[in-house]
């Protein structure tokens, strides 16, 4: 059973740096092809991608976000965090941590996210 | 960045109906598409991939179609359990880029 989830403050002020923790089991980080997302939703917005960290530690951040964001796994505990530095309020939303999986068909390479965690909710106000 | 536009962004239909849901995309991801339900206060679950193939365990009533920059989701018959949101995502280039979603209603 594959299984995510999210841990960390629900609550940090403006410029603060935010620290999130995704714990997962069921599958390993040092499968090839295998990836952890993050991905943040706004109360009542769409879906953002932030980050995605690889099983050979390769990393690729949004564009937009790629100078506050910094992703780091850790094998041995089926962990991966996230930072994001410099926290402003339109930052708050339910980030949520993601399993990437992926195959190659006839047109090239596939993937998506197959399991999800619950999502936690972090709240940016002074 | 590739720009995923929905439509409509909400509907409202009725145990039975027939609902499509569709995605474009500002430019061709061939088949490299992907269909997500939202319930409230839940994380997406996985409907569809590679724009057709379903996930298993979904049921047989969600499909998916497309190619290049136009897709389609389609409920053939509206369950209650169903009301949510649907996000599409594309997965050919990096960032994936999702949807701005559709939200189905009673």
């Amino acid at each position: 059973q594959i299984t995510l989830k999210e841990s960390g403050p629900t609550l940090v002020k403006p410029t603060q740096t935010l620290t999130l923790t995704c714990t997962f089991s069921g599958f390993s980080l040092t499968t090839p092809g295998v990836g952890v997302g993050w991905i943040r939703q706004p109360p009542g917005k769409a879906l953002e991608w932030l980050a995605l960290i690889f099983w050979d530690d390769e990393k690729r951040y949004s564009p937009s976000l790629e100078s506050r964001l910094t992703l780091t796994k850790d094998t041995s505990k089926n962990q991966v965090v996230l930072s994001m530095t410099n926290m402003d309020p339109v930052d708050t939303a339910t980030y949520f941590c993601a399993r990437r999986e992926g195959f190659y068909d006839s047109t090239g390479l596939q993937y998506y996210f197959d399991y999800w965690g619950q999502g936690a909710l972090v709240t940016v106000s002074s | 960045d590739i720009l995923m536009t929905q439509s409509p962004s909400s509907l409202s239909a009725s145990v039975g109906d027939r609902v499509t849901i569709t995605c474009r995309a500002s430019q061709s991801i061939i088949n490299s598409l992907n269909w997500y339900q939202q319930k409230p206060g839940k994380a997406p679950k996985l409907l569809i991939y590679a724009a057709s193939t379903l996930q298993s365990g979904v049921p047989s009533r969600f499909s998916g179609s497309g190619s290049g920059t136009d897709f389609t989701l389609v409920i053939s018959a509206l369950q209650r359990e169903d009301f949510a949101s649907y996000y599409c995502q594309q997965s050919f280039s990096i960032p994936p880029t999702f949807g701005g979603g559709t939200k189905v209603e009673i």
